[in-house]
């Protein structure tokens, strides 16, 4: 089975800070990937999905994340955070099965 | 947030007790999903479900039972509630009918057991 692994459930950058957060999975043939994004009290959003289509992806909010085979990672990135950032956010593979599996979540909090 | 709602939204319960929580969706995507998220786990697979009468297990099933009986509603039942299912649960369909699709989630459900 598929498995996805957040590194830190706590990251905390300052305003206008370059926002890098990890995921890694493992897979052996080259997976959905997705990240989500959730507020305080609210359900998930998806923020970026990638369907192999390119490696780097476009998301809302500013959100980025890169595909990268070779390190099995879709690290999360925004040049710029802004308070409004703040929520948790969750990386998460599609399996053959269907089934999607998600990672622990990573809080981000953002220092003003 | 594609038309999936969640009923009840809250539910406190005691032990023992069986519970149903309902999850509907108005736009007919074959795929639905039940996850429950805790803190430090992040979202866990109950069951889902491929079509009408057509389920499968997640990684935390136990405890848990699942119906389709119409493409629009996904019943999540806990025969005899425990209170290690004291959790916020969260619905999903995902679009496409097969290969990649995008999950949308609806708004949770928060279940105590007292």
């Amino acid at each position: 089975a598929q498995s996805v692994t957040q590194l830190g459930s706590h990251v905390s950058v300052s305003e206008g800070a370059l926002v890098l957060l990890r995921c890694n999975y493992s897979s052996s043939v080259p997976p959905y990937l997705f990240w989500y994004v959730q507020y305080p009290n609210q359900g998930l959003q998806l923020l970026l999905k990638y369907t192999s289509a390119a490696t780097l992806v476009k998301g809302i909010n500013g959100f980025e994340a890169e595909f990268k085979k070779s390190e099995t990672s879709f690290h999360l990135t925004k040049p710029s955070a802004h308070m409004s950032d703040a929520a948790e956010y969750f990386c998460a593979v599609q399996q053959r099965d269907d089934k999607i599996i998600f990672g622990k979540g990573t809080r981000l909090h953002i220092l003003p | 947030d594609a038309g999936i709602t969640q009923s009840p939204r809250h539910k406190v319960t005691e032990t023992g007790t069986p519970v149903t929580l309902r999850c509907h969706q108005t736009e007919n995507h074959r795929y639905m999903y039940w996850y429950r998220q805790d803190p430090g786990h992040g979202l866990r697979l109950i069951h889902y479900s491929y079509g009408v009468k057509d389920t499968d297990k997640g990684e935390v099933s136990d405890g848990y039972s699942v119906s389709r009986s119409k493409t629009e509603d996904f019943l999540l039942t806990l025969e005899s509630a425990t209170s290690s299912q004291t959790s916020v649960y969260f619905c999903a369909i995902r679009t496409g009918t097969g290969g990649f699709g995008e999950q949308f989630f609806g708004p949770g459900t928060r279940l105590t057991v007292l």
